[in-house]
């Protein structure tokens, strides 16, 4: 079955480190997400891409990178870790086509960041 | 950008009964969609509507797009504990064909 990982499930780092969240997902999926989940904000945009080398940010995108080098993985860098990325992320995907589904996300279990 | 005001922002009922919360927002959107999240877990996507008007059911979830186009509600009638967690609106508005913007969430608790 087709699926959408993230890995690390949990990591804790310190002030000033580099970090990077994995996702891969096996949709085949244009569309890639990265979302940061805080109590009292919902679902935050943070990086977007469309395709691969496309790369677009969201609303919350200071401190943090994306690469798309391939279809299946949008590895997300924090490239200097602060204490207010302490935070739930999110990968989803959509299929970015021309049918009424096509964006629908469908999103990883998470990856959450204690940054010390 | 796009607001959306989903409500209430908690619920707490007992098992059995029913739910129901909304979202709304001053802008129009294409598509709504109702995600859930367990907890530890990412939204998993309950229902999604296409249509202004579009009532959508999903066994004991019932949800409706609304005529105005900004506005949509989800119902869980008879409600049981697995109900547990916090339930997501999302929407698509017009010019942003490949986004999503959500609402802030309503955490639901059943109480047995």
């Amino acid at each position: 079955d087709a699926e959408i990982t993230q890995s690390p499930r949990h990591k804790i780092t310190e002030t000033g480190r580099q970090v990077t969240l994995a996702c891969h997902q096996t949709w085949n999926h244009n569309n890639m997400f990265w979302y940061r989940q805080d109590l009292g904000h919902g679902l935050r945009l943070i990086h977007y891409s469309y395709g691969v080398q496309d790369t677009n940010k969201g609303e919350v995108s200071d401190g943090y990178s994306v690469s798309r080098s391939n279809t299946e993985d949008l590895p997300l860098t924090l490239e200097s870790a602060a204490s207010s990325q302490t935070s739930v992320y999110f990968c989803a995907s959509s299929d970015g086509g021309f049918s009424s589904g096509a964006n629908v996300l469908t999103f990883g279990a998470g990856s959450r960041l204690t940054v010390l | 950008g796009q607001q959306l005001n989903q409500s209430p922002q908690s619920m707490f009922i007992q098992e059995g009964e029913d739910v129901s919360m909304n979202c709304t927002s001053s802008s129009i959107f294409n598509t709504w969609l109702w995600y859930k999240q367990d907890p530890g877990e990412g939204p998993v996507l309950l229902i999604a509507l296409y249509k202004a008007g579009e009532l959508t059911s999903n066994g004991r979830l019932t949800a409706q797009f609304g005529i105005t186009r900004k506005d949509s509600f989800l119902n869980i009638s008879a409600s049981i504990p697995s109900d547990v967690g916090i339930y997501f609106c999302a929407g698509q508005p017009p010019g942003s064909a490949r986004q999503l913007t959500f609402g802030s969430g309503t955490q639901l608790t059943v109480l047995p």
